[in-house]
């Protein structure tokens, strides 16, 4: 059974860092593209950011671009992502995603920018 | 990036009757488009994968078809547990969602 368990949300002052980990396992990791997913409260799922199968290629919304950086380590099974210079509209639940025909999520992982 | 338009915002409707979702895609996506089923507090449901495969355990009353740019996701009989939101995801070039559509009991 596939799962994905997200981990590293939190609240944050606007301005700061935080990192998001996602662990893997049910699945060959080194198989699949991941991405981060997220959603504010109330509102539509947004695309974050993926990361290819060896990390070669990587895509972020413009959103974030510059901000965010996505990495995984195959040898561990995780999938990170690493949020500097946070808004108070990055606020939202972040869901870790594994790729492919038949996609899979995880619970998410809360995250509040706020002073 | 992809734009993925959905259509209605919200669609009324009472259980046993038949609902229709469209989402429109900026460019062609082929056939890998998927439908997600999301209630509130939960993570999104996959229920139609590459635009017409039903995934694992979802009833017979759910089914989606199109291809290229133009796909739709059609429910036969609304059952009270489907009232949701439901979005379409296309993963042709990377990711991209749609809006979502309400569908509400009328």
């Amino acid at each position: 059974e596939v799962q994905l368990v997200e981990s590293g949300g939190d609240l944050v002052q606007p301005g700061g860092s935080l990192r998001l980990s996602c662990s893997a396992s049910g699945f060959i990791f080194t198989h699949y593209s991941m991405h981060w997913v997220r959603q504010a409260p109330g509102k539509r799922l947004e695309y974050v950011s993926g990361i290819s199968t060896n990390g070669d290629s990587t895509y972020y919304a413009d959103s974030v671009k510059g901000r965010f950086t996505i990495s995984r380590d195959n040898s561990k099974n995780t999938l990170d992502l690493q949020m500097t210079s946070l808004r108070p509209e990055d606020s939202a639940l972040f869901y870790c995603v594994k790729d492919g025909r038949i996609t899979s999520w995880g619970q998410g992982t809360l995250v509040t920018v706020s002073s | 990036e992809i734009v993925l338009t959905q259509s209605p915002a919200t669609l009324s409707l009472s259980p046993g009757e038949r609902a229709t979702l469209s989402c429109r895609a900026s460019q062609s996506v082929s056939s890998y488009l998927a439908w997600y089923q999301q209630k509130p507090g939960q993570a999104p449901r996959l229920l139609i994968y590459d635009a017409s495969n039903r995934a694992t355990g979802i009833p017979a009353r759910f089914s989606g078809s199109g291809s290229g740019t133009d796909f739709t996701l059609t429910i036969s009989s609304l059952e009270p547990e489907d009232f949701a939101i439901y979005y379409c995801q296309q993963r042709s070039n990377w990711l991209s969602f749609g809006g979502g559509t309400k569908v509400e009991i009328k």
